[in-house]
Parts: C-alpha cells; sequence; structure tokens
C-alpha cells in the first residue's frame, strides 16, 4: 500500500545522545515536512524539503538536522544540542508542483530523552 | 501564507452538526482553505480544501464565505470518532515558500 511510514513509533534515549528518526514514502512525493508537537499544542514546522539535496529550515530548526538523499527518505537527527527533545515528532509529505494537493502524515515518533 | 485564528475548542452532541468556524482574514487570492484533523496521538488526516466555492465530501461540507476571510467545516452528524483537534490552514498553489504552517487548531469533543 502507499503511504508514510515513520520509525521507530517509541523511541527512549539518554540525554546528550544524537537519535535519528525515519521517515519513508513510497508516493512518488516532492515535498517532505518534519514538525514537533508539544502536549496541547500545535504542530511547530521543523525543517522541510521540496527536493533531493534540498531542504530549508522551519520555524524551530535549531538542534535538529536533516538530509535529503533519496526521494522517498527524509531521517531527522535530534541532536544534544535541543534543549528539550521529548515530544511527538510527525513527518509529512505531498505531491510539489501539483494545484491544491493535500499533505499526507505518518503516525508520528514518540521521543523520551532520560 | 496567510494567517488562520480558529477558537480554542468547542463540543456538540453527538448526532448534531459540528460547525467549526475559522478566520483568514489576510487571505490571497491564489490560497487555498485546508482543513485536517488529529485524533489523539495519531497523524493528522486531510478532510477537504477549496479555493472559493462550497466544498463536500463524505467527511465534511467546506462553506468558504463571498470574501473568503473566513470559512466553516461542517461535520453534518458528528459521532464520538469526530472528537479531535480540527486544524484550518490556508496555502498558495506553489511557489518558492513550501511551508506548510499548522496552527494550535479547534478541540472539538462530541458528547453523548
Amino acid at each position: 500500500d502507499g503511504g508514510i511510514t515513520q520509525s521507530p513509533k517509541y523511541l527512549f534515549r539518554k540525554e546528550g545522545q544524537n537519535v535519528t528518526l525515519s521517515c519513508e514514502q513510497n508516493l512518488n512525493h516532492d515535498a517532505m515536512y518534519w514538525y514537533r508537537q508539544d502536549p496541547g499544542q500545535g504542530l511547530r514546522l521543523i525543517y522541510y524539503s521540496q527536493i533531493v539535496n534540498d531542504f530549508q529550515k522551519g520555524d524551530i530548526a535549531e538542534g535538529y538536522s536533516v538530509s535529503r538523499e533519496k526521494k522517498e527518505s527524509f531521517p531527522l537527527t535530534v541532536t544534544s544540542a535541543q534543549k528539550n527533545p521529548t515530544a511527538f515528532y510527525l513527518c509529512a509529505s505531498r505531491h510539489e508542483g501539483r494545484q491544491n494537493t493535500e499533505a499526507f502524515f505518518g503516525q508520528g515518533t514518540r521521543l523520551t530523552v532520560v | 501564507d496567510a494567517k488562520t485564528t480558529q477558537p480554542t475548542s468547542m463540543d456538540c452532541a453527538e448526532g448534531r452538526a459540528a460547525n467549526l468556524p475559522c478566520n483568514h482574514s489576510t487571505i490571497s487570492g491564489n490560497e487555498y482553505v485546508y482543513w485536517y484533523r488529529q485524533i489523539h496521538s495519531q497523524g493528522p488526516q486531510y478532510i477537504i480544501h477549496g479555493l472559493k466555492n462550497n466544498e463536500t465530501n463524505e467527511m465534511a461540507s467546506l462553506i468558504i464565505t463571498e470574501d473568503r476571510k473566513s470559512s466553516t467545516l461542517i461535520l453534518p452528524h458528528a459521532t464520538l470518532r469526530d472528537t479531535a483537534v480540527y486544524y484550518c490552514i490556508v496555502r498558495a498553489y506553489t511557489g518558492a515558500n513550501s511551508k506548510l504552517t499548522f496552527g494550535k487548531g479547534i478541540t472539538l469533543s462530541v458528547r453523548p
């Protein structure tokens, strides 16, 4: 089935460690996005990418890094520089260059740093 | 992309229509209105979108005012499973800025 997959669903890490969250889509979408969600809050944009080998910072990029080496993959690394990394992380994709297309979201990764 | 404002929360009785408002007074002519919803601890799900005409699909109806400065998402017969956070966003078709920005949304609680 076509879709967008995030893994793992739950992730625990020790403070000070870098951790990479996976996001894969087989929808042939050009644009991919990473969001962070804290309890009771909306979605805040971390990074987004419109095309392979290119990406832009969102509203809260500090302490995060991404890569876009393949169209179908957009991994997010939460670095030790992120002061409060515990959160729910959501990845999305959409078809760029076509009129009024909707975004598809993964089911999220809940990261807990202890 | 234009900013949207939504009430923080609302509730409705099961079986009744739920009317969720959204203001987007700075919307420009090429921006569409999109609605998504997020059930607790899941990824958001697309519901419907429109430009200026009213739209209807199997999930909901979208009513956009003539001046396009506000819209209403209508769930005609709300069920308990419609309890979720609903996000209204506006975005242009394309362009250099491909950001997809969500606010805090409106929490709909459907009561039995």
